[in-house]
């Protein structure tokens, strides 16, 4: 069956702008996550989303948000983009039913914010 | 979730097992032993979990010890391809607010050589 898929891909935007990165989870999953990671930093968690309803929150400021939709479909927005910004975005599903669920990542969108 | 600790890295030449430690001294009773691998530019690939028992899948076994502070994580026959950044996690806590969320620390690089 069909992974975790993420759009776009790749893309660039200038600072100040904002960004909206959408997922599609695998078919019968109802969890999405959401990951940012950077050289520096690594994989941070940023949010997780259950039947529409954000469940769980990472440590990072406001600008970050998400949304889930009735088909479990998940978009995370970036507002006012800054230099620092700059990473590759994950998002993994699961069933969310069950803490030890297996959770599977998509292959990421790069955003470069120059 | 709690905190684990992976060697930086480690070489291993190919057709041998693979044998990577990781120590997670402070899990709780109800936290699972995840471990996932990540290929450059790649998203995080699934390889196994454990609560208690060790576990075995077509990629690899999970030696987990008695008093669940450490584990082991085998590929039998490791090959080029399974050169990669390792990470081993403790977390996503049975029945507490933990769903989708996998705190990642810095990882193991592996290293197959010919």
């Amino acid at each position: 069956k069909a992974g975790v898929t993420q759009t776009p891909r790749y893309l660039i935007k200038t600072r100040g702008q904002q960004v909206t990165l959408s997922c599609s989870p695998i078919s019968g999953h109802r969890s999405v996550s959401w990951y940012q990671q950077t050289p520096g930093q690594g994989l941070q968690f940023l949010f997780e989303y259950f039947s529409e309803t954000q469940r769980n929150k990472g440590n990072f400021p406001g600008r970050f948000s998400g949304r889930q939709f009735s088909n479990s479909r998940s978009e995370m927005n970036v507002s006012t983009l800054e230099l620092g910004d700059s990473a590759l975005y994950l998002c993994a599903s699961s069933l969310g039913t069950n803490s030890g669920n297996t959770i599977y990542f998509g292959e990421g969108s790069w955003l470069t914010v120059v | 979730d709690a905190k684990t600790t992976q060697p930086t890295s480690m070489d291993c030449a190919e057709g041998r097992a693979a044998n990577l430690p990781c120590n997670h001294s402070t899990i709780s009773g109800n936290e699972y032993v995840y471990w996932y691998r990540q290929i450059h530019s790649q998203g995080p690939q699934y390889i196994i979990h454990g609560l208690k028992n060790n576990e075995t899948n077509e990629m690899a076994s999970l030696i987990i010890t008695e008093d669940r502070k450490s584990s082991t994580l085998i590929l039998p026959h490791a090959t080029l391809r399974d050169t990669a950044v390792y990470y081993c996690i403790a977390g996503s806590r049975a029945g507490g607010t933990s769903y989708g969320k996998l705190t990642f620390g810095q990882g193991t690089i592996l290293t197959v050589h010919p």
